[in-house]
């Protein structure tokens, strides 16, 4: 069964406005973790945000910040004020207390317009 | 920079083949994980060693092995190379956090 599910292949957004990227997730696990990641079209994985299930408060990081909606299983990313650089393929993944490794959603690309 | 290090970022091959892939984690990592990235199958976890160990496995094929050295740093070997392995590999560290950091990958063709 799909772990994390993102719904949108790809996504156009205009420069300095914002963009939220859903992500849906699965498991029975009470303590979890979830990741969104950056892969520009150069290849590398940029780590961007961490959301822990315990976690009270939504995770920011500069213009990232991430819309953790436990009961809904949902931890979708927006990011603010767009700029050109954003424009790539972003991941949602999660790591369940059980297990050490992440499992990650399809991806969604996103394209930054001038 | 992730301060995961990969080497080589590309790599071309021919089916048959045999290759090895090298990571070196972040300082003070004891954890290397990897993962295999196709246009098919997505990110997918390989396997995972802590602290020389193998702790955990994924969708790893027979034909791939890893290890992790004392160092720290960990090879992952590719053999009997066929066209689907063609893929870009990563490797990840962690620490005691939460959070995997990644390598810039190694891209391999096979032909």
């Amino acid at each position: 069964a799909q772990k994390i599910t993102q719904t949108q292949p790809g996504m156009f957004v205009q420069e300095k406005e914002a963009v939220t990227l859903d992500c849906t997730y699965d498991t029975s696990d009470q303590s979890y973790g979830l990741f969104w990641y950056k892969q520009p079209s150069s290849g590398e994985m940029i780590f961007l945000i961490y959301q822990g299930s315990y976690d009270e408060q939504n995770a920011t990081e500069g213009r990232y910040s991430l819309n953790f909606q436990k009961a809904r299983k949902s931890a979708n990313l927006v990011i603010s004020a767009s700029q050109l650089g954003d424009s790539a393929m972003y991941f949602c993944a999660m790591r369940e207390r059980k297990d050490y490794k992440l499992s990650f959603g399809a991806g969604t690309t996103v394209t930054v317009r001038a | 920079d992730s301060g995961v290090t990969q080497t080589p970022k590309h790599l071309i091959t021919a089916t048959g083949q045999r290759v090895t892939l090298r990571c070196s984690p972040r300082s003070g990592d004891l954890s290397v994980y990897w993962y295999q990235q196709s246009l098919d199958q997505g990110l997918q976890f390989l396997i995972q060693y802590y602290n020389g160990e193998e702790r955990a496995k994924g969708n790893i094929l027979e034909r791939f092995s890893a290890q992790q050295f004392p160092d720290l740093h960990s090879e992952l070997n590719l053999s009997s190379l066929e066209l689907g392995d063609s893929a870009l590999y990563f490797c990840a560290s962690s620490g005691a956090g939460e959070t995997q950091y990644f390598g810039p990958g190694t891209r391999l063709l096979v032909l």
